[in-house]
């Protein structure tokens, strides 16, 4: 079974700290992303990465950066933290990035609640 | 424009009887991907059934059906025999073209089951 965790479950930050998100999967995915969940809004994509080193600004990148190094590991910071940024943060994985037939489904992690005072 | 458009934000159903969840979409690519999640109270999302568009049967996996109408741009999740567990938000999302690497989300729909 694939299998996408995340460093915490709940996190409490404050204003202008820099934050660390971390999201490891052990099944050679190329793809990986980060999410953001608020209420009445959906799941708004922050960035994604479909191999080392790359990675591409998603629908809402400002105030975050992200690093893949590794292929199996994709982190989000938060650079100065604000409290508009307190929200439900989900990571992803999926196998491919382009696929000739059929579905690649992501798997998810448990989510990180981020909460910045 | 919303590409993907959830327009019941909440539905209470009693146990065991059969719940439709809505979903329409919007894409000028002839080659897209339906799919539908389902986030439980813990809070991760898991993956129910995946409809193609140039499939031609809709999508069944156990008691999820896909009620998949290509000239309405619908994909409506049909769960049979709902049961207690099925309590969730349930998240519609499409992909467009062959690439994979990014998926648009609904904003879901939170359902209640009722005993």
């Amino acid at each position: 079974d694939v299998k996408v965790t995340q460093s915490s479950r709940y996190l409490v930050k404050r204003t202008g700290e820099k934050v660390f998100l971390e999201c490891v999967q052990d099944m050679d995915h190329e793809n990986m992303f980060w999410y953001r969940q608020d209420p009445g809004l959906g799941l708004r994509l922050i960035y994604f990465s479909y191999d080392v080193k790359m990675k591409e600004k998603g629908d809402i990148p400002e105030g975050y950066s992200v690093s893949r190094e590794k292929k199996e590991r994709f982190s989000l910071i938060l650079e100065s933290a604000s409290t508009n940024q307190t929200s439900m943060y989900l990571c992803a994985s999926s196998l491919v990035r382009v696929i000739a037939y059929g579905y690649n489904e992501q798997f998810f992690g448990p989510g990180t609640r981020l909460t910045v005072l | 424009a919303q590409k993907i458009t959830q327009t019941q934000p909440g539905m209470f159903v009693q146990e065991k009887e059969a719940v439709t969840l809505d979903c329409t979409y919007d894409t000028s690519d002839p080659s897209y991907g339906l799919f539908w999640y389902k986030q439980p109270s813990s809070g991760e999302m898991i993956f129910l059934i995946y409809q193609g568009s140039y499939d031609q049967q809709n999508a069944t996996e156990g008691r999820y059906s896909l009620n998949f109408q290509k000239a309405r741009k619908s994909a409506n999740l049909v769960i049979s025999a709902s049961q207690l567990g099925d309590s969730a938000m349930y998240f519609c999302a499409m992909r467009e073209g062959a690439r994979d690497d990014k998926i648009i989300f609904g904003k879901g729909t939170r359902l209640h089951i009722l005993p």
